[in-house]
């Protein structure tokens, strides 16, 4: 079974630009997670989405927004984006939504801010 | 709110000798509670994880953890330490119920293995 797939890998963006990652679970699981990782940080949860819906949402400016598709497959969109926004951000699947299902993660998509 | 603590951000082990990793965390009830491992340019991989019942749970890769309540602590252990665990560990935290899959994560642990 295929694990989960982040999209791109790798990403290079300048000042006030926007950009839109992409994840596709794992065949099955319908709760996709959203994280973002820096050194200064660490792991901070963005959002869930379960079944299309945003079921969660961290403490994050409304410059993050996602969203999921029938397929379960769930996009995260950053814009105007500054330099703070350079990270790794992870994508997790579940099959379930709530008693914190196990997640799987994905290797993510470094973003680096110029 | 809750939280987790990782007192140790770095720590260095000699390949073959027993490994701790300490993690503390804050939660009103008792948490649903994981271990996850990173190993570089990687995501996350769950080593084992602590809902209810026994406290000493068993993960994978020879890996252990055992909840105590009383010090609202999930350290993790190895008896025995390879160089490919060199790597950092997360210890993170989850809500019990009906409130989706938002996970807390400490700061993480780095190992090192000396040979």
């Amino acid at each position: 079974k295929a694990g989960v797939t982040q999209t791109p890998r790798y990403l290079i963006k300048t000042r006030g630009q926007q950009v839109t990652l992409s994840c596709s679970p794992i065949s099955g699981h319908r709760s996709v997670s959203w994280y973002q990782q820096t050194p200064g940080q660490g792991l901070q949860f963005l959002f869930e989405y379960f079944s299309e819906t945003q079921r969660n949402k961290g403490n994050f400016p409304g410059r993050f927004s996602g969203r999921q598709f029938s397929n379960s497959r769930s996009e995260m969109n950053v814009s105007t984006l500054e330099l703070g926004d350079s990270a790794l951000y992870l994508c997790a699947s579940s099959w379930l939504s709530g008693d914190n299902q196990p997640q799987h993660f994905g290797d993510g998509t470094r973003l680096s801010i110029l | 709110a809750q939280s987790v603590t990782q007192p140790d951000i770095h720590i260095t082990v000699s390949e073959g000798a027993s490994l701790e990793l300490r993690c503390n965390y804050s939660y009103g009830a008792t948490p649903y509670l994981f271990w996850y491992v990173q190993s570089p340019g990687q995501g996350l991989q769950l080593l084992l994880k602590y809902f209810s019942g026994d406290t000493l749970v068993q993960g994978i890769k020879g890996f252990e953890a055992e909840f105590k309540r009383s010090q609202s602590s999930f350290n993790l252990r190895k008896p025995s330490v390879h160089w490919s665990d060199a790597a950092e560990y997360f210890c993170a935290v989850g809500a019990k119920g009906n409130a989706g899959n938002m996970l807390t994560f400490g700061g993480g642990t780095r190992l090192m293995v000396k040979p």
